[in-house]
């Protein structure tokens, strides 16, 4: 398997709305990573984790709570969110240790987060 | 900080011509430089990477790039372009020397190849 598959494909939640966006490899990456993408811009690092361990914050807002229940999941749960929070979500993953060659990340396809 | 440029929003090429689409980084170091092309509304997929070793590149979908220290450059090139690599294009720079984790992208390349 060397996919990373992201869950739901396109989401549309209210400003008091709770959700959660889901991410899913079997790499056996130890490294994941939430990104954000406005239309025509490119992905804007969010967090990252390490050995199921939160290890970079990009200073995102508290209604964005990301958690790592092990070494093949990692869910970004949704909370007040804003009109403007509407994008494209990326999860990714990526080695941390290792032939240097493996160390690209693998994307999934996204989900389309729309907030009305 | 790390951080690469691609001074073309957009790079318009007849089917069959070559293409080039540009990047240059700025890194201490020894920069890792990958290319990923996105398709409309769907993630990135990997085109190629420069770790170390040759600084001739080869990639998926026949795409090549060449890594030129002296320059900062990374450029993408394909020798004769299909009208399906139309689609948006990211370079991105990773500094080994401040950890693994962090992948920043330049702002994009919209490539449109003509029939």
């Amino acid at each position: 398997d060397t996919e990373v598959t992201q869950t739901p494909k396109h989401l549309v939640m209210g400003m008091t709305n709770k959700k959660s966006l889901k991410c899913e490899q079997h790499m056996g990456h130890r490294a994941m990573y939430w990104y954000k993408q406005k239309a025509k811009k490119p992905p804007e690092l969010m967090f990252v984790y390490s050995y199921e361990k939160l290890s970079i914050n990009e200073s995102v807002p508290s209604r964005f709570s990301p958690e790592c229940p092990n070494s093949s999941l990692l869910n970004l749960h949704l909370h007040a969110l804003q009109p403007e929070d509407s994008a494209l979500y990326l999860c990714a993953s990526s080695q941390i240790t290792g032939n240097r060659d493996n160390y690209g990340y693998t994307f999934g396809s996204g989900t389309r987060l729309t907030v009305v | 900080a790390q951080s690469v440029a691609q001074p073309e929003d957009q790079v318009n090429v007849a089917e069959g011509n070559p293409l080039t689409v540009k990047c240059t980084y700025s890194v201490s170091g020894n920069p890792y430089l990958f290319w990923y092309v996105q398709y409309p509304n769907r993630g990135l997929q990997f085109l190629l990477k420069y770790i170390t070793g040759d600084n001739l590149v080869k990639g998926s979908y026949g795409f090549e790039a060449e890594f030129n220290k002296s320059q900062t450059s990374f450029h993408l090139k394909k020798p004769s372009a299909l009208v399906s690599d139309s689609a948006l294009y990211f370079c991105a720079v990773r500094n080994p020397n401040t950890g693994f984790q962090k992948l920043v992208f330049g702002t994009g390349t919209r490539l449109l190849v003509s029939p």
